[in-house]
């Protein structure tokens, strides 16, 4: 079974707006990370924001929010007021101890700004 | 600091040779891993190394590929007598430790092709 779900594989979103990137994980394990990367065409993994399954809020970082729902396992990461450098691959990625610790990705979702 | 280096950034094989991917860590990380990302897909986990622990080779495709990493810090992925399947960019990536919020930390690839 998939661990972790990316069901969008390509979206737009104009210049400023702010536009959501849907992230869903399957896992019996009460502790576990989730994790948000952004690969740009240059190839490079950018690590972007971290939500814990104990915290109790929100993970935000400058313009990227995390919107994390437990109960619905999902762990959708919001860009606002998008920027044409947002255009990228978008990876979202959970770290479970049943696992041993190993990373398991979704297939990504490719952003497109649009001036 | 540095980030994670690998070496080569490219490497163009014949069929059935034997190449050897190189890792370097961020100083100080005890966790290191190795994935495989296909042209447009996402990331495949290879193997992953903790301390002195045993390595999980969960990942591995084929007794064709094979890592170590020595003083437990740089860390070298061995594909013997590859095939034009194996093209693809090797991304390896470390991180501080295995808690949950321990993310990791990509470099920036080696893009392999098996003519």
């Amino acid at each position: 079974a998939q661990k972790i779900t990316q069901t969008q594989p390509g979206m737009f979103v104009q210049e400023k707006e702010a536009v959501t990137l849907d992230c869903t994980y399957d896992t019996s394990d009460p502790s576990y990370g989730l994790f948000w990367y952004k690969q740009p065409s240059s190839g490079e993994m950018i690590f972007l924001i971290y939500q814990g399954s104990y915290d109790q809020q929100n993970a935000t970082e400058g313009r990227y929010s995390l919107n994390f729902q437990k109960a619905r396992k999902s762990a959708n990461l919001v860009i606002s007021a998008s920027q044409l450098g947002d255009s990228a691959m978008y990876f979202c990625a959970m770290r479970d101890t049943n696992t041993g610790n190993q990373f398991y990705f979704g297939t990504g979702t490719s952003l497109t700004v649009i001036p | 600091g540095a980030g994670v280096s690998q070496s080569p950034s490219n490497k163009v094989t014949e069929k059935g040779k034997d190449v050897e991917l190189r890792c370097d860590p961020i100083s100080g990380h005890t966790a290191l891993y190795w994935y495989r990302q296909s042209l447009g897909q996402g990331l495949e986990f290879l193997i992953y190394f903790q301390g002195n622990s045993a390595p999980d080779k969960s990942g591995l495709p084929s007794d064709r590929f094979s890592a170590e990493r020595t003083g437990g810090s740089v860390s070298t992925l061995t594909i013997q007598r590859t095939q034009q399947e194996d093209s693809a960019v090797y991304l390896c990536a470390s991180s501080r430790g295995t808690s949950g919020r321990d993310t990791q930390y990509f470099g920036p690839g080696t893009r392999l092709t098996v003519l």
